[in-house]
């Protein structure tokens, strides 16, 4: 099945600066990529995905670049604000199971 | 529309007894899912249901059931709990036949403490 590796597993940045979370998967059939975001004590809300016909797709200050050969795929966030303090979750298509694989989450904390 | 609605938000319970989550999905969404949420663990999937029938299962032991009746409401039932079952645990609808490869819309989750 697939698996998916999350770096790193907390960052902290200050206001205004850029954060970057970066994930590997094992599966080359994988074609989905969605990302996470999980406030304290809320539930998951997805924030962007990309799909394997596409190389990077954009929303305002969110970004997701998709590298299939290399099989990795990072979530770009520019200008963070408080509010984008929270856990971030990646995942990735398991074409087996016909279901998402997580990665492990990264706590974002956005210094004011 | 109202959002995905998880019954209860807490529970507490003891090693050996079983407990029963409900999952109300979003209208017009067949497809539901389940996760367990343990610190430091992502989202572990548990298994997924479409139209009444369990379409995949993640990698967890018998002990995890599910089923969802006509309604698409989801039941996961978890018998002989052990202290490790304590966790976060979250449905998610969608709308399409597979969550694999489309937006899923999750619930509060029901927080689960095994004494």
């Amino acid at each position: 099945g697939e698996n998916v590796e999350q770096h790193p597993s907390t960052l902290s940045v200050q206001e205004g600066d850029s954060a970057v979370i970066k994930c590997t998967y094992s599966d080359s059939a994988s074609n989905y990529f969605p990302w996470y975001k999980q406030e304290l004590g809320k539930r998951p809300q997805l924030i962007i995905d990309i799909r394997s016909n596409v190389g990077e797709k954009k929303d305002q200050r969110i970004a997701v670049t998709l590298n299939k050969t290399a099989k990795h795929f990072s979530l770009h966030i520019t200008e963070t604000q408080p509010e984008d303090s929270a856990v971030y979750f990646c995942a990735a298509s398991d074409r087996g199971r016909r279901a998402l694989t997580f990665g492990s989450g990264t706590r974002l904390q956005v210094q004011p | 529309k109202a959002g995905v609605t998880q019954t209860p938000r807490y529970l507490i319970k003891t090693r050996g007894q079983q407990v029963t989550l409900s999952c109300s999905p979003i209208s017009g969404h067949r497809s539901v899912s389940w996760y367990q949420q343990t610190p430091g663990q992502g989202l572990q999937f548990l298994f997924e249901y479409f139209s009444e029938t369990q379409r995949n299962k993640g990698n967890f032991p018998g002990r995890f059931s599910g089923r969802q009746f006509s309604n698409s409401r989801s039941e996961m039932n978890v018998s002989t709990l052990e202290l490790g079952d304590s966790a976060l645990y979250l449905c998610a609808s969608s709308l399409g036949w597979t969550s694999s490869n489309e937006k899923l819309f999750f619930g509060s989750g029901t927080q689960l403490s095994v004494l």
